[in-house]
């Protein structure tokens, strides 16, 4: 039982470049979360899905994507890069709006 | 619209001393609270939730907190602090907002313990 696990642990960017962040967990999760923490500003949530094939804007949805077509898999997506992205990513997911189970995070840098 | 407030960005505390760390919240309604922790460079981990009955709730690693409906409070205690409790902690409320059910965490304290 991996829990919730994150690819990549940690990735590069040159302003303008796109990428898509994998969270993929194994615990049969209905919810499912995107957060990126910086410091002094907590954990923000980007987006999140209530189930399969939804998706739903958090506090911060500018510039990201997501889509959820696997009940296990929730995709963030940043179609072009900027050096405001640079942050930790965490992904999270929880049977109901209740206990979140997150994963190790993703550190990614925007030059 | 709902929030929480940690008041203190850093919390200093001896090796084997109570620690107490804050959290106030503003929600309509009950609210559903928690409490996690986070390590250096790892996720958060789930520590302990409030939802309702006994106001002290007992959560992992010997960490407990009190549920304050009066002062609106939900501060998070350990009688002994240990090294190994250093770490960065987050408090979390969840209640009704717009028809759904949110989270919203606090910007986080970091718990220092001195040996």
């Amino acid at each position: 039982n991996a829990g919730v696990t994150q690819t990549p642990k940690f990735r590069v960017l040159k302003t303008g470049q796109s990428m898509t962040l994998l969270c993929a967990q194994d615990m049969n999760h209905e919810y499912m979360y995107w957060y990126r923490q910086d410091p002094g500003m907590g954990l923000r949530l980007i987006h999140y899905s209530v189930g399969e094939g939804t998706t739903a804007k958090g506090e911060v949805p500018d510039g990201y994507n997501v889509s959820r077509l696997k009940k296990q898999n929730f995709l963030l997506g940043l179609e072009s890069a900027a050096p405001s992205q640079t942050s930790v990513y965490f992904c999270a997911s929880s049977y109901y709006p209740d206990t979140q189970y997150f994963g190790p995070g993703t550190r990614l840098t925007v030059l | 619209a709902q929030s929480v407030a940690q008041p203190e960005d850093q919390v200093n505390v001896a090796e084997g001393n109570p620690l107490t760390v804050k959290c106030t919240y503003s929600v309509s309604g009950n609210p559903y609270l928690f409490w996690y922790v986070q390590y250096p460079n790892r996720g958060l981990q789930f520590l302990l939730k409030y939802i309702t009955g006994d106001n002290l709730v007992k959560g992992s690693y010997g960490f407990e907190a009190e549920f304050n409906k009066s002062q609106t409070s939900f501060h998070l205690k350990k009688p002994s602090a240990l090294v190994s409790d250093s770490a960065l902690y987050f408090c979390a409320v969840r209640a009704f907002a717009g028809g759904y059910q949110k989270v919203t965490f606090g910007t986080g304290t970091k718990l220092q313990v001195i040996p």
